[in-house]
């Protein structure tokens, strides 16, 4: 099972909403990653979790807040974004360590709109 | 400073024929490169990816050659079907103590006419 989920698969809010993007694996990788892909761009790295603690954050505004409560899930909370953060937001995950640790298996994605 | 270049925004082939994709790269810390393919509205399907000790790994229709000297990687597909149009990326990982920090070139949108 190479799958990763995401939910919801749109989202339109205000400036003033706040709301969640989740995440879920089941591969028992134990990083996970945010990344944020614009029209047309390469995704770009935002967070990394490995073992469920932050590891690498990209210089994220704190608008952007990741959460990781178990192995399995992993959590974005966003509050008074702006309408440049309007973008695709793509979760992946991978092994820590091991020969295939490179590999990261991205969910379908979170197609978010900033009003 | 863009470490991942992919410098063709776009290649259209013909069904059955080879389809090649170029990457190459700057940074001599990369040690696994992948390629992924993406769908409008999905998130990247991993491909093929090679170790930087390799210089070919082969899977099915899909192989990918490195050339480490010349810090250039090239994706083949063969015979290429009309399935396999999308955009797809090249990626290249650094080893991090956790996890992996994979930077991407900018795709090349793959069209096989039939």
């Amino acid at each position: 099972d190479t799958e990763v989920t995401q939910t919801p698969k749109h989202l339109v809010m205000g400036m003033t909403n706040k709301k969640s993007l989740k995440c879920e694996q089941h591969m028992g990788h134990r990083a996970m990653y945010w990344y944020k892909q614009k029209a047309k761009k390469p995704p770009e790295l935002m967070f990394v979790y490995s073992y469920e603690k932050l590891s690498i954050n990209e210089s994220v505004p704190s608008r952007f807040s990741p959460e990781c409560p178990n192995s399995s899930l992993l959590n974005l909370h966003l509050h008074a974004l702006q309408p440049e953060d309007s973008a695709l937001y793509l979760c992946a995950s991978s092994q820590v360590s091991g020969v295939r640790h490179y590999e990261q298996y991205f969910g379908p994605g979170t197609r978010l709109t900033v009003t | 400073d863009q470490q991942v270049k992919q410098n063709s925004p776009s290649l259209s082939v013909q069904e059955g024929r080879i389809s090649i994709l170029n990457c190459d790269y700057t940074n001599s810390m990369f040690d696994y490169f992948l390629w992924y393919k993406k769908y409008p509205a999905e998130g990247p399907t991993f491909l093929i990816s090679i170790s930087s000790i390799k210089d070919k790994n082969e899977d099915g229709r899909f192989t990918v050659f490195l050339n480490k000297s010349a810090k250039h990687l090239s994706l083949h597909i063969v015979p290429s079907q009309p399935g396999d149009s999308a955009v797809y990326f090249c990626a290249a990982s650094a080893r991090e103590t956790s996890g992996s920090r994979l930077t991407f070139g900018e795709g090349t949108q793959l069209t096989v006419n039939p």
